[in-house]
């Protein structure tokens, strides 16, 4: 079955780049999401891409895509403390089903 | 972006009663929504998938009869916790996709509390 998997934590200096990683184990998905969610609250779509992309790039936010490897990354520029979260990968399999990461906390301290 | 509305957002109420949680799509028609439950510091797991007029799919492990799902229009869905317990007590999140879209946009969010 689908299987997605994140680090729990992650911390960073605010003006540093963060770079959250995902692995998955079916490559069958065809698209792949990264959501952030605040305390108490829902999820935020940040980006997504194709599955058959490398690689996209929206402002402060890259996605990298390495098929191969079944990984998935998102790297954040200049990250601020609003960007503290939870980040979420996710997965859409056969059409309709997301299929959610584990979850990272990004903490950033001035 | 989309937007999809959710209420309520936090509800309290006792245990045995029911509670009726409505998802709606207010810019977009949503032929598919999901509905996920996430508790503390954990992932979304997802509950069940409903199509406009016809049944949701459950996944496996969720308790169609606990869970009652609605999908009536193409702008609503509902999620009924039946007969509620202590251990229903979660964060419920709904998501829709429009038809032949690749975005799925969340709710913000039911906290249910069960006494």
């Amino acid at each position: 079955g689908e299987d997605v998997e994140q680090s729990l934590f992650l911390s960073v200096r605010e003006g540093d780049s963060s770079v959250i990683n995902c692995t998955y184990t079916d490559s069958s998905s065809t698209y792949l999401y990264w959501y952030k969610q605040e305390p108490g609250a829902g999820l935020q779509l940040l980006t997504y891409i194709f599955s058959n992309m490398d690689m996209k790039q929206d402002q402060r936010l890259t996605v990298l895509l390495n098929k191969k490897d079944k990984h998935l990354s998102l790297r954040i520029a200049d990250t601020q403390t609003g960007d503290s979260a939870i980040y979420f990968c996710a997965g859409l399999y056969n059409t309709d089903k997301l299929i959610f990461g584990t979850g990272t906390r990004l903490q950033v301290f001035p | 972006g989309a937007v999809v509305s959710q209420h309520p957002s936090r509800v309290i109420c006792k245990s045995g009663t029911s509670v009726k949680i409505e998802c709606r799509s207010l810019d977009f028609q949503a032929t598919t929504m999901f509905w996920y439950r996430q508790f503390p510091k954990q992932s979304l797991m997802l509950m069940a998938t409903s199509n406009e007029g016809s049944k949701a799919t459950y996944e496996q492990g969720v308790e169609k009869d606990k869970f009652l799902i609605n999908h009536a229009s193409l702008t609503l869905s509902t999620l009924t916790v039946t007969s509620a317990h202590p251990e229903d007590s979660s964060f419920y999140i709904c998501s829709a996709r429009q038809a032949g879209g690749e975005k799925l946009f969340f709710g913000s969010g039911t906290q249910l509390s069960v006494l």
